[in-house]
C-alpha cells in the first residue's frame, strides 16, 4: 500500500470512447503527477500539479486532459485516443514545489489498451 | 536537454553483490533518485543523493559524483526478491518536483 490509489487497474476502450482515469492520494501531499510507461521506454512525465495548479505539460496531445480538483485527487480524461496510447499510466504524488527534493509515491497504475 | 543512461539488463547470483550504474547529462541538476519497480507494480523509492558520496541504507547503497555525472546503486547479499527493474531519476532545480527517468535496469537474481 503506497498511499496512492488508481482506478481502474485495467481499461480497454475504442478510439472513439471517452473515459477517465482517477488517482487519489492519502499522504497529505501537494504535488501530483501523471506518467506514461510504455514497454521498452522510460517513464514519460505528462503533467505536474502543485497545489492544484498545473505547472508542467510535457507537450502532451490534447486528447489527454488532466483535472485536479483538489490536492488529493487527480484525473486524466481520455478522448479519441490512438493505438500508440496503449500503455501503463502511473500517478504519483510528493510533498510539492518549494520543498527540498522529496521522493514520489506511485500508484499501481492503470493498464490502458486502445482497440 | 536530458540524457540518462543505464544498462538495460543485468544478472547476478543470490547472495552476491551487484552495482547498477547510471550516467547523466542534464541541465539544472539538483539530485538523483533510485526507484525499484517489480513487474506489474508501482515504482517505490529506494534512495536519494544530492551531495557527493555514498548513502547507505541496509543492503542498498547509492553513490553520487556530481562532477562526473555518475551514480550507482549497490545491492548486497542479493535475494531472489531483488529481481526487479531499477530506475535512475534526475531531479531538476528549475522545477522542484520534476524528475526525468532513465530507461531502467532489469535485474534478474538467480539461485
Amino acid at each position: 500500500e503506497t498511499g496512492v490509489t488508481q482506478t481502474p487497474r485495467h481499461l480497454v476502450m475504442g478510439m472513439t470512447n471517452k473515459k477517465s482515469l482517477k488517482c487519489e492520494q492519502h499522504l497529505g501531499h501537494n504535488a501530483m503527477y501523471w506518467y506514461k510507461q510504455s514497454a521498452k521506454k522510460p517513464l514519460e512525465l505528462m503533467f505536474v500539479y502543485n497545489f492544484k495548479e498545473q505547472t508542467e505539460n510535457n507537450s502532451v496531445p490534447s486528447r489527454f486532459s488532466p483535472e485536479c480538483p483538489n490536492s488529493s485527487h487527480l484525473f486524466l480524461h481520455l478522448h479519441t485516443l490512438q493505438p500508440e496510447d496503449s500503455a501503463l499510466y502511473l500517478c504519483a504524488s510528493s510533498q510539492g514545489s518549494g520543498q527540498k527534493d522529496q521522493p514520489q509515491h506511485f500508484g499501481d497504475g492503470t493498464r490502458l489498451s486502445i482497440l | 536537454g536530458q540524457n540518462i543512461d543505464q544498462p538495460t539488463e543485468m544478472t547476478a547470483t543470490e547472495g552476491a553483490i551487484v552495482q547498477i550504474n547510471c550516467t547523466y547529462q542534464t541541465s539544472g541538476f539538483n539530485g538523483l533518485f533510485w526507484y525499484q519497480q517489480h513487474a506489474g507494480e508501482a515504482p517505490t523509492f529506494l534512495s536519494y543523493n544530492v551531495l557527493d558520496g555514498l548513502e547507505e541504507k541496509g543492503r542498498f547503497s547509492s553513490f553520487l559524483s556530481r562532477s562526473k555525472g555518475y551514480s550507482y546503486l549497490l545491492l548486497k547479499e542479493l535475494q531472489m526478491k531483488d529481481s526487479a527493474s531499477y530506475l535512475c531519476a534526475v531531479s531538476h532545480n528549475t522545477n522542484a518536483g520534476k524528475s526525468t527517468f532513465g530507461d531502467g535496469t532489469t535485474l534478474t537474481v538467480k539461485p
